[in-house]
């Protein structure tokens, strides 16, 4: 059985930065590519960022280029989302998926306050 | 890459069959005509119940349905129940470097 688990949300001013982590089992983690996908509060899911299975080739949506990082490590079944000069319009659920979306896990809530 | 067009709310009563649509334009669904629905409970994680258009993962309810029309995408809720209560979004796979548009978002109310 396919699970994800995110972690790593909270509370960040304006600015800063956060890492979050999801943690896959029930698959061949090293053979997939992962995806973050965040949800805004009252608005629809966006498509954040991808790694390739081997982490060599990634993709970021233009509102987070050069400011979020993905990046995986196979020995661990981990993705991780490294954010940075993060902005209120970063708050929200953020998901970790499996390739075709078709695995997601319950979300890590950010919020970017002052 | 503006989000796929949704109503904002959809209701029937226990029984009744429901439609979602998701509209976009012809480079949203054009190229790859990839498109998913997921039902997503708030606090839980999002479920693929279409993919492909109107193809249904195992274990997925037969009452669940898709299809595509030009740039409109719909999925149709039959025998509504009131577990089916949620939210319900599309997606369309448009490819590197931007993968996936989603939609707006459709709260289901189960009268």
């Amino acid at each position: 059985q396919v699970q994800l688990v995110e972690s790593g949300g909270g509370v960040v001013q304006p600015g800063g930065s956060l890492r979050l982590s999801c943690e896959a089992s029930g698959f061949s983690f090293g053979s997939y590519g992962m995806h973050w996908v965040r949800q805004a509060p009252g608005k629809g899911l966006q498509w954040v960022a991808y790694t390739q299975y081997d982490g060599i080739n990634k993709y970021y949506a233009d509102s987070v280029k050069g400011r979020f990082t993905i990046s995986r490590d196979n020995s661990k079944n981990s993705v991780y989302l490294y954010m940075d000069s993060l902005t209120i319009e970063d708050t929200g659920f953020y998901y970790c998926a499996k390739a075709d979306l078709d695995n997601w896990g319950p979300g890590t809530l950010v919020t970017v306050s002052s | 890459q503006s989000a796929l067009t949704q109503p904002a709310s959809v209701s029937g009563s226990p029984g009744q069959s429901i439609t979602i649509s998701c509209t976009g334009t012809s480079s949203d669904f054009g190229r790859y005509n990839l498109v998913s629905w997921f039902q997503h409970h708030p606090g839980r994680a999002p479920k693929l119940i279409i993919f492909e258009n109107n193809k249904r993962p195992s274990g997925v309810s037969h009452r669940f349905s898709g299809s595509r029309s030009g740039n409109t995408a719909s999925l149709t809720i039959s025998g509504l129940q009131p577990e089916d209560e949620g939210d319900f979004h599309c997606c369309s796979y448009i490819g590197t470097p931007t993968f996936y548009v989603f939609g707006t978002g459709t709260k289901v109310t189960v009268l």
